[in-house]
């Protein structure tokens, strides 16, 4: 049973601190998607990834995240320096064409 | 106003009643809708989708699009406990593959 996988689970860090998100998509699939979910925001896109090539990251702060996939089996995502606004659950989500599979998520907290 | 717009909720039903969930959308190049399903501290899971127009079942699932009214949703007959969770709305353009999400319901079915 083919999923999406996310490391860290849980993440707790103090305001300033580096935080670094990986996550493994399914074998296969093309496309790689970062999402962030709040009560108040929802889920939103961050950035997204077809073929390792980044496509869309206007969801992100530019200033302080930033998005990469060294190989077709890793996504990570960064936050530096972090804060305590960034605390939420980040999603990993994996595909090809429409279809989009989620990760566990990182639950992240910044103190 | 957010492209798509999702009844908020939340919903207590009995077991066994029938549960319905809609969403409207903005977006006219939205072609490809989906359904998925949340439960607590987990990611969201897809359920179902369709394209266009129409309705698609899926045992006790049933999703309707209305294209022309912008307007879809989701039935669940015979609701079960193990239901109870946050269901989503998702929408895709053909053009970028982006997932536009509804806030979700949170839906809790009563033994």
């Amino acid at each position: 049973d083919a999923r999406v996988t996310q490391t860290p689970r849980h993440k707790v860090t103090e305001m300033g601190q580096e935080v670094t998100m990986r996550c493994q998509p399914i074998l296969g699939h093309n496309t790689v998607f970062w999402y962030r979910q709040t009560m108040m925001q929802g889920l939103e896109l961050l950035a997204y990834f077809r073929n390792r090539a980044p496509l869309d990251d206007s969801g992100m702060p530019k200033d302080r995240f930033s998005a990469e996939m060294p190989d077709a089996t890793l996504a990570t995502l960064k936050i530096q320096p972090s804060e305590p606004r960034d605390s939420a659950v980040y999603f990993c989500a994996s595909g090809m064409g429409y279809e989009q599979y989620f990760g566990p998520g990182t639950r992240l907290t910044v103190t | 106003q957010k492209e798509v717009e999702q009844d908020p909720g939340p919903l207590s039903v009995p077991e066994g009643a029938i549960v319905s969930l809609n969403c409207t959308y903005s977006n006219s190049a939205f072609q490809y809708f989906m359904w998925y399903r949340q439960y607590s501290r987990k990611g969201p899971e897809l359920l179902m989708y369709t394209y266009s127009s129409g309705n698609k079942e899926d045992g006790r699932f049933t999703a309707q699009v209305d294209k022309s009214s912008k307007y879809i949703s989701l039935f669940i007959r015979d609701s079960q406990p193990s239901d109870s969770a946050t269901y989503l709305c998702a929408m895709i353009s053909s053009r970028d593959y982006k997932l536009s999400f509804g806030a979700g319901t949170t839906v809790t079915v009563r033994a």
